[in-house]
Protein backbone atom coordinates (compact mmCIF):
# COMPACT_ATOMS: atom_id res chain seq x y z
CA UNK A 1 0.00 0.00 0.00
CA UNK A 2 1.26 3.37 -0.99
CA UNK A 3 2.17 5.42 2.09
CA UNK A 4 1.90 8.44 0.67
CA UNK A 5 -0.85 8.90 -1.62
CA UNK A 6 -1.41 12.74 -3.57
CA UNK A 7 -4.15 12.36 -5.99
CA UNK A 8 -3.52 15.86 -7.74
CA UNK A 9 -1.21 15.19 -10.50
CA UNK A 10 -1.37 19.05 -11.53
CA UNK A 11 -3.62 22.30 -10.29
CA UNK A 12 -3.69 25.44 -11.65
CA UNK A 13 -4.34 28.36 -9.76
CA UNK A 14 -4.95 32.13 -10.45
CA UNK A 15 -1.96 34.73 -8.87
CA UNK A 16 -2.73 35.88 -5.66
CA UNK A 17 -5.16 33.32 -5.03
CA UNK A 18 -5.41 30.52 -2.28
CA UNK A 19 -4.79 27.21 -2.99
CA UNK A 20 -4.97 24.33 -1.25
CA UNK A 21 -2.98 20.58 -2.25
CA UNK A 22 -3.73 17.16 -0.86
CA UNK A 23 -2.07 14.53 0.98
CA UNK A 24 -3.09 11.25 2.59
CA UNK A 25 -0.98 9.17 4.18
CA UNK A 26 -0.91 5.40 5.90
CA UNK A 27 0.94 4.53 8.89
CA UNK A 28 -0.16 1.94 11.99
CA UNK A 29 2.67 4.02 13.85
CA UNK A 30 1.41 6.48 16.19
CA UNK A 31 4.38 8.63 15.89
CA UNK A 32 5.18 10.04 12.86
CA UNK A 33 6.27 13.56 10.87
CA UNK A 34 4.76 14.83 7.78
CA UNK A 35 6.74 17.24 5.25
CA UNK A 36 6.44 19.00 2.54
CA UNK A 37 8.67 20.17 -0.39
CA UNK A 38 8.72 22.34 -2.99
CA UNK A 39 10.72 21.41 -6.46
CA UNK A 40 11.17 24.17 -8.84
CA UNK A 41 12.31 23.31 -12.67
CA UNK A 42 16.18 23.78 -11.31
CA UNK A 43 15.96 20.26 -9.30
CA UNK A 44 16.61 21.44 -6.17
CA UNK A 45 14.22 19.75 -2.62
CA UNK A 46 13.10 23.02 -0.46
CA UNK A 47 11.53 22.17 2.52
CA UNK A 48 8.61 24.12 3.29
CA UNK A 49 6.92 22.52 6.74
CA UNK A 50 7.05 20.04 8.95
CA UNK A 51 4.30 18.58 11.68
CA UNK A 52 4.66 16.36 14.01
CA UNK A 53 1.60 13.57 14.76
CA UNK A 54 1.90 14.68 18.39
CA UNK A 55 1.74 18.36 17.34
CA UNK A 56 -2.12 20.22 19.24
CA UNK A 57 -1.68 22.48 16.17
CA UNK A 58 -1.46 23.22 12.58
CA UNK A 59 2.06 24.01 11.50
CA UNK A 60 2.13 27.46 9.88
CA UNK A 61 5.34 28.96 8.01
CA UNK A 62 4.77 32.29 6.38
CA UNK A 63 2.19 31.65 3.20
CA UNK A 64 2.41 27.92 4.22
CA UNK A 65 0.12 26.07 6.52
CA UNK A 66 -0.83 22.51 6.63
CA UNK A 67 -4.30 21.63 7.46
CA UNK A 68 -3.49 18.47 9.98
CA UNK A 69 -6.17 15.87 10.31
CA UNK A 70 -5.07 12.99 12.49
CA UNK A 71 -8.24 11.16 12.44
CA UNK A 72 -8.54 11.19 8.26
CA UNK A 73 -4.97 10.70 7.72
CA UNK A 74 -4.78 13.84 5.82
CA UNK A 75 -1.96 16.92 5.52
CA UNK A 76 -2.94 19.25 3.03
CA UNK A 77 -0.72 22.01 2.39
CA UNK A 78 -2.76 25.35 1.71
CA UNK A 79 -0.41 28.11 -0.18
CA UNK A 80 -2.14 31.52 0.59
CA UNK A 81 -1.36 34.63 -1.61
CA UNK A 82 -0.15 32.43 -4.16
CA UNK A 83 3.01 34.42 -6.77
CA UNK A 84 4.12 33.13 -9.57
CA UNK A 85 7.23 31.64 -7.88
CA UNK A 86 5.41 29.38 -6.76
CA UNK A 87 5.03 27.04 -9.96
CA UNK A 88 6.56 24.14 -9.15
CA UNK A 89 6.17 20.57 -8.01
CA UNK A 90 5.28 19.65 -4.98
CA UNK A 91 6.07 16.87 -2.50
CA UNK A 92 4.54 15.50 0.17
CA UNK A 93 6.83 12.90 2.99
CA UNK A 94 6.65 11.05 5.74
CA UNK A 95 8.41 9.63 7.92
CA UNK A 96 7.74 7.28 10.81
CA UNK A 97 9.09 7.14 14.42
CA UNK A 98 12.55 4.62 14.48
CA UNK A 99 12.44 5.01 10.72
CA UNK A 100 15.39 7.43 9.05
CA UNK A 101 13.78 7.79 5.65
CA UNK A 102 11.24 9.54 4.45
CA UNK A 103 8.27 8.66 2.15
CA UNK A 104 7.36 10.66 -0.89
CA UNK A 105 4.58 10.98 -3.22
CA UNK A 106 4.23 11.43 -6.37
CA UNK A 107 4.04 15.08 -6.35
CA UNK A 108 1.26 18.21 -7.58
CA UNK A 109 2.99 20.45 -9.89
CA UNK A 110 1.23 23.29 -9.32
CA UNK A 111 0.97 26.35 -12.48
CA UNK A 112 0.07 29.84 -10.53
CA UNK A 113 -1.63 31.86 -13.41
CA UNK A 114 -0.89 35.99 -14.05
CA UNK B 1 21.19 27.91 7.90
CA UNK B 2 20.90 24.11 6.69
CA UNK B 3 22.07 24.29 3.68
CA UNK B 4 23.40 20.92 2.05
CA UNK B 5 25.66 21.44 -1.16
CA UNK B 6 26.39 18.82 -4.05
CA UNK B 7 29.20 18.62 -6.45
CA UNK B 8 28.83 18.38 -9.83
CA UNK B 9 26.02 19.78 -10.11
CA UNK B 10 25.69 17.93 -13.98
CA UNK B 11 27.95 15.70 -15.59
CA UNK B 12 28.26 13.92 -18.74
CA UNK B 13 30.77 10.58 -19.08
CA UNK B 14 31.30 8.03 -21.10
CA UNK B 15 29.81 4.79 -21.08
CA UNK B 16 32.10 2.47 -18.98
CA UNK B 17 33.74 4.86 -16.66
CA UNK B 18 33.40 5.82 -13.02
CA UNK B 19 31.91 9.49 -11.57
CA UNK B 20 31.64 10.28 -8.28
CA UNK B 21 29.51 12.73 -6.13
CA UNK B 22 30.02 14.48 -3.10
CA UNK B 23 27.40 15.47 -0.60
CA UNK B 24 28.38 18.56 1.99
CA UNK B 25 26.24 19.71 4.84
CA UNK B 26 27.82 23.07 4.87
CA UNK B 27 26.21 24.39 8.31
CA UNK B 28 25.72 21.31 10.44
CA UNK B 29 26.59 17.95 11.15
CA UNK B 30 24.86 14.63 9.90
CA UNK B 31 25.27 10.85 11.25
CA UNK B 32 22.90 10.34 8.43
CA UNK B 33 22.87 10.84 5.15
CA UNK B 34 20.31 9.80 1.82
CA UNK B 35 20.88 9.46 -1.63
CA UNK B 36 18.33 9.17 -3.97
CA UNK B 37 17.51 9.04 -7.88
CA UNK B 38 14.57 10.40 -9.45
CA UNK B 39 13.07 9.91 -12.96
CA UNK B 40 11.63 12.76 -15.16
CA UNK B 41 8.73 13.46 -13.61
CA UNK B 42 8.67 11.01 -10.80
CA UNK B 43 9.30 10.88 -7.48
CA UNK B 44 11.95 10.84 -5.91
CA UNK B 45 13.65 6.99 -5.21
CA UNK B 46 15.64 6.14 -1.85
CA UNK B 47 18.45 4.31 -3.29
CA UNK B 48 20.58 3.85 0.16
CA UNK B 49 20.83 5.48 3.90
CA UNK B 50 24.35 6.26 4.37
CA UNK B 51 25.97 6.11 8.17
CA UNK B 52 28.91 7.90 8.82
CA UNK B 53 31.72 5.64 9.64
CA UNK B 54 30.25 2.58 8.88
CA UNK B 55 28.55 0.85 5.67
CA UNK B 56 25.45 1.83 4.13
CA UNK B 57 22.39 0.63 3.95
CA UNK B 58 20.68 0.00 0.48
CA UNK B 59 17.24 -0.01 -0.71
CA UNK B 60 16.08 -3.35 -2.21
CA UNK B 61 16.82 -3.49 -5.67
CA UNK B 62 19.88 -0.95 -5.60
CA UNK B 63 23.56 -2.37 -6.43
CA UNK B 64 25.92 -1.89 -3.73
CA UNK B 65 28.63 -2.68 -6.03
CA UNK B 66 27.66 0.00 -8.38
CA UNK B 67 26.75 2.87 -6.72
CA UNK B 68 29.31 3.13 -3.76
CA UNK B 69 28.82 5.19 -0.52
CA UNK B 70 31.12 6.24 1.85
CA UNK B 71 30.69 8.65 4.48
CA UNK B 72 33.54 9.92 5.38
CA UNK B 73 32.96 11.92 8.16
CA UNK B 74 29.95 13.85 9.72
CA UNK B 75 29.35 16.39 6.70
CA UNK B 76 30.78 14.51 3.62
CA UNK B 77 28.89 11.28 1.98
CA UNK B 78 29.94 10.47 -1.51
CA UNK B 79 28.51 7.95 -4.17
CA UNK B 80 30.16 6.81 -6.68
CA UNK B 81 28.53 5.35 -10.16
CA UNK B 82 30.98 2.38 -11.33
CA UNK B 83 30.91 1.51 -14.59
CA UNK B 84 28.22 4.21 -15.72
CA UNK B 85 26.15 2.88 -18.49
CA UNK B 86 23.41 4.75 -20.51
CA UNK B 87 20.48 3.80 -18.28
CA UNK B 88 22.35 5.06 -15.38
CA UNK B 89 21.70 8.76 -16.43
CA UNK B 90 18.98 10.20 -13.79
CA UNK B 91 18.89 13.30 -11.59
CA UNK B 92 20.85 12.12 -7.81
CA UNK B 93 20.02 14.22 -4.97
CA UNK B 94 20.88 13.75 -1.40
CA UNK B 95 19.88 15.05 1.44
CA UNK B 96 21.34 15.36 5.20
CA UNK B 97 19.40 15.15 8.65
CA UNK B 98 21.06 16.95 11.23
CA UNK B 99 21.99 15.30 14.25
CA UNK B 100 19.23 15.20 16.97
CA UNK B 101 20.03 19.06 19.21
CA UNK B 102 17.55 21.61 17.97
CA UNK B 103 13.71 20.93 17.21
CA UNK B 104 15.26 21.58 13.11
CA UNK B 105 16.75 18.14 13.67
CA UNK B 106 13.44 16.11 12.46
CA UNK B 107 13.95 17.75 9.06
CA UNK B 108 16.08 16.12 6.09
CA UNK B 109 18.01 19.03 3.87
CA UNK B 110 18.55 18.47 0.23
CA UNK B 111 21.19 19.79 -2.06
CA UNK B 112 20.76 20.89 -5.39
CA UNK B 113 20.91 17.52 -7.23
CA UNK B 114 23.24 16.20 -9.58
CA UNK B 115 22.35 15.91 -13.10
CA UNK B 116 24.39 12.77 -14.49
CA UNK B 117 24.20 12.10 -18.63
CA UNK B 118 26.10 8.95 -19.88
CA UNK B 119 27.07 8.71 -23.55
Amino acid sequence: AQKITQTQPGMFVQEKEAVTLDCTYDTSDPSYGLFWYKQPSSGEMIFLIYQGSYDQQNATEGRYSLNFQKARKSANLVISASQLGDSAMYFCAMREAGANNLFFGTGTRLTVIP
Amino acid sequence: GAVVSQHPSWVICKSGTSVKIECRSLDFQATTMFWYRQFPKQSLMLMATSNEGSKATYEQGVEKDKFLINHASLTLSTLTVTSAHPEDSSFYICSARPIRTTTKSETQYFGPGTRLLVL
